[in-house]
């Protein structure tokens, strides 16, 4: 069993759908959830980073953790064109992130 | 913001030659360097870990040999892939944390360098 699973996807949704992106882990000590983004033949962008459990808000997004079930989530509202891209959860203990596999996201105009 | 350059963006190169591809972070000190490559439609797989002026700590099944680590300073790291073969071919990526570890543990990634060997 791989510490952090994620959905490869392709997810296709039409424009303006909210989306749900999801990992599930079964490492207790990670301590920091992040996601990134990246694009075709680029490096990851971070997105979103969260410590605690529960949710946190910037702008069109949002990153949810449960440790009590070990699940992250990110949510994308008003979904654009321009949020294609592979979407990877990312966590860390002792300094070392260990990568979902990243779930490709489709956004139909 | 944090910035990480990385170039060449893309270089190919002949089967059996060496190719060097940098790391700068522009605006902060990068105490420690992660190198990954990627395979298409996978996710980003460590390589190395490197601490400045220290020796790189290679992962499991990365051959320290051929992919030989350098991080001379706090704002450079180099790859060198030595006698490159075709099955090298791969999206390398670099990444820093900075010197003040960074709370968020926002890891700063340079965009990549694409590597085919011929």
């Amino acid at each position: 069993q791989k510490e952090v699973e994620q959905d490869p996807g392709p997810l296709s949704v039409p424009e303006g759908a909210i989306v749900s992106l999801n990992c599930t882990y079964s490492n207790s000590a990670f301590q920091y959830f992040m996601w990134y983004r990246q694009y075709s033949r680029k490096g990851p962008e971070l997105l979103m980073y969260t410590y605690s459990s529960g949710n946190k808000e910037d702008g069109r997004f949002t990153a949810q953790v449960d440790k009590s079930s070990k699940y992250i989530s990110l949510f994308i509202r008003d979904s654009q064109p321009s949020d294609s891209a592979t979407y990877l959860c990312a966590m860390t203990s002792n300094y070392q992130l260990i990568w979902g596999a990243g779930t490709k996201l489709i956004i139909k105009p | 913001g944090a910035v990480v350059s990385q170039h060449p963006s893309w270089v190919i190169c002949k089967s059996g030659t060496s190719v060097k591809i940098e790391c700068r972070s522009l605006d902060f000190q990068a105490t420690t360097m992660f190198w990954y490559r990627q395979f298409p439609k996978q996710s980003l797989m460590l390589m190395a870990t490197s601490n400045e002026g220290s020796k790189a700590t290679y992962e499991q099944g990365v051959e320290k040999d051929k992919f030989l680590i350098n991080h001379a300073s706090l704002t450079l790291s180099t790859l060198t892939v030595t006698s490159a073969h075709p099955e090298d071919s791969s999206f390398y990526i670099c990444s820093a944390r900075a010197r003040t570890g960074l709370a968020n543990y926002g890891y700063t990634f340079g965009s990549g360098t694409r590597l085919t060997v011929v």
